[in-house]
């Protein structure tokens, strides 16, 4: 069965930390896409991230920066000096190749960044 | 270009009242989604359509709840006789093609039931 495991709640820190959110995800198959987005406080779901799970190499955006590791079954996200507007409920996502609509999302992490 | 649309954004209503949510995917995506947030249950996907034909419902909650696709750009979701249980925020997405594509979320759609 599929599964994606957000084990952080809720994180807290201060402007210009670096933090990094975990994700570790269960699945039988092969093939497999992994997924991050981001739920400010106005409440939209905002795409950051696609990954497929032969593509191991991490990813880097600006501030975002992914680590896909499939030997722990991680997809971790930090976003390096972080801002105030980093402020949001970031979700985990998983879709196995064969199952067309099937995201299945982890509870999602709060991070809480002060000034 | 525009994202996906939803309507209302905001809705409150009494038990046992009809409740109508509409949807406008991206323009040229084949799929659109329907999803319903919950403080206890998370996301969680209610049903999708492929062409505007619905491919899997089995997230949907009960006989209350059914969505309908009429034409590409449009989709509604509708719950008859609405309950207090049902009180969340609903999401439609779009994608261009089935997962894994990237799904794009609309704004949602909060509803209340008192």
């Amino acid at each position: 069965a599929q599964k994606v495991t957000q084990a952080q709640t809720e994180i807290s820190v201060v402007e210009k930390e670096d933090v990094t959110l975990d994700c570790v995800y269960e699945t039988r198959d092969t093939t497999y896409y992994l997924f991050w987005y981001k739920q400010p406080p106005s409440g939209e779901l905002v795409f950051l991230i696609r990954r497929n799970s032969f593509d191991e190499q991490n990813e880097i955006s600006g501030r975002y920066s992914w680590n896909f590791q499939k030997s722990t079954s991680s997809f971790n996200f930090t976003i390096t000096a972080s801002q105030v507007v980093d402020s949001a409920v970031y979700f985990c996502a998983l879709s196995e190749s064969g199952s067309q609509g099937n995201l299945i999302f982890g509870k999602g992490t709060k991070l809480s960044v002060k000034p | 270009d525009a994202g996906v649309i939803q309507s209302p954004r905001h809705e409150v209503t009494e038990m046992g009242q009809e409740v109508t949510l509409r949807c406008k995917p991206i323009s040229g995506h084949d799929y659109l989604f329907w999803y319903r947030q919950t403080m206890m249950r998370g996301l969680e996907l209610l049903i999708y359509f492929n062409n505007n034909v619905p491919i899997d419902d089995s997230g949907m909650p009960e006989d209350r709840f059914s969505a309908k696709m009429p034409n590409a750009s449009f989709s509604t979701l509708k719950i008859q006789p609405s309950e207090p249980r049902d009180s969340a925020v609903y999401f439609c997405a779009s994608s261009l093609a089935g997962t894994p594509d990237t799904q794009y979320f609309g704004p949602g759609t909060r509803l209340t039931v008192l």
